[in-house]
């Protein structure tokens, strides 16, 4: 059983761009969760997801960022029109319910 | 939100001392979760301890959670160079991390 896949694992991006990262979850994980990380900081929650539902986007920031989690296929998490700001590590998260078995995470550079 | 804040934010010992790492949460909750990080890397799992349970073991961790307190404790003993890592408590209801406890275990 492979564990949570994240990728890219580092992606550049120009200002004003998108950035797509994707997370594919543990087989039989129906519960997504994305986080972003800064250097030295702790992980922010952004967005928990189920299958083809959004459960809880508090953490998410109303502009520009979406995050799906399709029936068949990996967790998205879009950013549009990317700024300097989103720099940071991405983290996606997946569970059967309960602990949380996370991915190495999608680095992301604004340029 | 439940948000689990953990303290101190960095901690320094010596191999072979013992590390305690001290959580705080808000409201009631289902269950804890302590986490690892290591450099840059996704956490790792370590123990999950529910309300109804005040202390639980796993090798050299020991988690203790006062629920009077709304707080738990995570203590590892006889620390090794490889613990040094970043410890981050959450809790089972709402999966929101703190900013974490940077531990440095000395050779």
């Amino acid at each position: 059983n492979a564990g949570v896949m994240q990728n890219p694992r580092h992606l550049v991006r120009r200002r004003g761009q998108e950035a797509r990262l994707r997370c594919s979850p543990m087989k039989g994980h129906s519960h997504v969760y994305w986080y972003r990380q800064l250097p030295e900081e702790g992980l922010k929650f952004m967005v928990y997801l189920q299958k083809e539902n959004i459960i809880d986007e508090s953490g998410m920031p109303k502009e520009r960022f979406s995050a799906e989690f399709p029936k068949e296929g990996p967790s998205i998490l879009r950013i549009q029109q990317v700024v300097r700001g989103d720099s940071a590590a991405y983290f996606c998260a997946s569970s059967p319910s309960g602990e949380l078995f996370f991915g190495e995470g999608s680095r992301l550079t604004v340029l | 939100s439940q948000q689990g804040e953990e303290d101190p934010q960095a901690l320094s010992i010596q191999e072979g001392e013992n590390a305690t790492m001290n959580c705080s949460y808000k409201t009631s909750i289902n269950n804890l979760q302590w986490y690892r990080q290591n450099s840059g890397r996704g956490l790792v799992h370590l123990i999950l301890i529910r309300s109804n349970e005040r202390e639980k073991h796993s090798g050299r961790l020991r988690v203790t959670l006062d629920t009077s307190k709304k707080s738990s404790s995570l203590l590892i003993t006889a620390s090794r160079a490889a613990d040094t890592a970043s410890y981050f408590c959450a809790t089972g209801d709402d999966m929101r991390f703190g900013a974490g406890t940077r531990l440095t275990v000395k050779p």
